[in-house]
C-alpha cells in the first residue's frame, strides 16, 4: 500500500498554463505539506495544513494555491505557470505539526517550457 | 532565522570506508533535528532523528549520528559504508517553537563498489 501518492508523477506543460497536483495519503494523519525541490535539490517548504486549516504558506506567489478538501487529501493548484516553477514537488504528512515525522510522497517533476 | 548548513555536498567513497556527513544548524533554543535520505528514484524517507536524551542516536541500516550542542552540530556517521548507500542525504531541523521543518541542501553520497 502506498502512504503518500501523488498524481501526476511527471508533468510537461507550457508558461502560462494552469496545472494542479494532487496528494493522498493513507496513514491517518492530520498535517499535511507541500515542498519546492529546486534543480540545485535544495528542499524547501511551501505549505501546510492540519486538520484541513492552513498553517504555513510560507511567502509563495498567490499563483500557488493549495487546497484541502478532507485531512486525507491536499492538491496544489498553479495559475499562469512560469519557467521558474520548474521543480519538483513533494507532498508530505505526519501525525502531527512538526516534529513528528513525516512521510514523504514520489514527487511530482514539473517541466515547463 | 533557523538554518540548516551541509558542507559536503558531493562525497565519493570507496565500499567499506567510514561515512562522516556534516551538518550545521543555526538556532540557540531547543532543536529536534533529522537525517533523511533519498535513494536513487525514490522518495525521501527519514533515516534517525534526536529529539531529547542519549545525543548518540542510532538510526536505521547501521547509520548513527551525534548532538553536539556547544558545537550546533548533528553530523551523520557510519563505520562500513556500502554500495547501497548511495543516496541524498538531508540534514533538518525544526526549532522546538516552530511549526516547519528547515532542510540542508543535501549531500549527494556515491560510494564506488
Amino acid at each position: 500500500d502506498t502512504a503518500v501518492s501523488q498524481t501526476p508523477k511527471y508533468l510537461v506543460t507550457q508558461m502560462g498554463n494552469d496545472k494542479s497536483i494532487k496528494c493522498e495519503q493513507n496513514l491517518g494523519h492530520d498535517t499535511m505539506y507541500w515542498y519546492k525541490q529546486d534543480s540545485k535539490k535544495f528542499l524547501k517548504i511551501m505549505f501546510s495544513y492540519n486538520n484541513k486549516e492552513l498553517i504555513i504558506n510560507e511567502t509563495v506567489p498567490n499563483r500557488f494555491s493549495p487546497k484541502s478538501p478532507d485531512k486525507a487529501h491536499l492538491n496544489l493548484h498553479i495559475n499562469s505557470l512560469e519557467l521558474g516553477d520548474s521543480a519538483v514537488y513533494f507532498c508530505a504528512s505526519s501525525h502531527q505539526l512538526p516534529p513528528e515525522t513525516q512521510y514523504f510522497g514520489p514527487g511530482t517533476r514539473l517541466l515547463v517550457l | 532565522a533557523q538554518s540548516v548548513s551541509q558542507h559536503n555536498h558531493h562525497v565519493i567513497l570507496s565500499e567499506a570506508a567510514s561515512l562522516e556527513l556534516g551538518c550545521n544548524y543555526s538556532y540557540g533554543g531547543t532543536v529536534n533535528l533529522f537525517w533523511y535520505v533519498q535513494y536513487p528514484g525514490q522518495h525521501l524517507q527519514l533515516l534517525l532523528k534526536y529529539f531529547s536524551g542519549d545525543p548518540l542516536v542510532k538510526g536505521i541500516k547501521g547509520f548513527e549520528a551525534e548532538f553536539i550542542k556547544s558545537k550546533f552540530s548533528f553530523n551523520l556517521r557510519k563505520p562500513s559504508v556500502q554500495w547501497s548507500d548511495t543516496a541524498e542525504y538531508f540534514c533538518a531541523v525544526n526549532a522546538g517553537s516552530n511549526d516547519k521543518i528547515i532542510f540542508g541542501k543535501g549531500t549527494r553520497l556515491h560510494i564506488l563498489p
